[in-house]
């Protein structure tokens, strides 16, 4: 199947400071990623649809000035913490739209803030 | 809202087959997703199917859709213990996934 690919896959980072995490398709387009979080043994929570070219969708209580979303191209969304606290540490997760109904994970990025 | 509900835990033993229920809340879902997740993973896309269709065979796994009582269930054939793992149900609709809380499978040998 498609391969979407999550960079760095585990981050470790000092209260205050601010976290990118990327999210790329391999080898398809996307004009859809998606930003998820996932809370230990709890299901994904969407956090904000990404949409090349134009701004993210956030859902409700998603703080946008928070949680960056920036899809600069059809392959390549990124999410940025910004001014991370303890309380953002949790495994972020994206996925990509094929287009064609197939909805591609990666393989997820696990934030721990100090 | 949108709401995807799955039962939290089955256990099985190994060689028997395994069966994962879920419902679903939104009619104008297109699609309907089976994921895999093994401890601290990501997750793995096990199959699809499109709202249209009510039945998908993929080796050892069938799914099965009711679109008139919005019910989605996995069928794993001989279950083996490298199946243990937390099972997701999703929908797609309206341009955004939501997911159930995940069904742990637990294979006993």
């Amino acid at each position: 199947g498609a391969v979407v690919s999550q960079h760095p896959s585990r981050v470790i980072c000092k209260s205050g400071t601010s976290v990118k995490i990327e999210c790329r398709s391999l080898d398809f387009q996307a004009t859809t990623m998606f930003w998820y979080r996932q809370f230990p043994k709890k299901s994904l929570m969407l956090m904000a649809t990404s949409n090349e070219g134009s701004k993210a969708t956030y859902e409700q209580g998603v703080e946008k000035d928070k949680f960056l979303i920036n899809h600069a191209s059809l392959t390549l969304s990124t999410l940025t913490v910004t001014s991370a606290h303890p309380e953002d540490s949790s495994f972020y997760i994206c996925s990509a739209n094929t287009g064609a109904g197939e909805l591609f994970f990666g393989e997820g990025s696990r934030l721990t803030v100090l | 809202g949108e709401d995807v509900e799955q039962s939290l835990f089955l256990s099985v033993r190994e060689g028997d087959s395994s069966v994962i229920n879920c419902t679903y809340t939104d009619s104008s879902s297109t699609y309907l997703y089976w994921y895999k997740q093994e401890p601290g993973a990501g997750l793995q896309l096990l199959t699809y199917i499109f709202s249209n269709m009510d039945m998908k065979q993929d080796q050892r796994l069938t799914v099965l859709l009711n679109k008139k009582d919005k019910h989605l269930s996995l069928r794993i054939a001989d279950t083996q213990t490298g199946d243990s793992a937390i099972y997701f149900c999703a929908e797609f609709a309206k341009g955004k996934s939501t997911f159930g809380d995940g069904t742990t499978l637990t294979v006993k040998p």
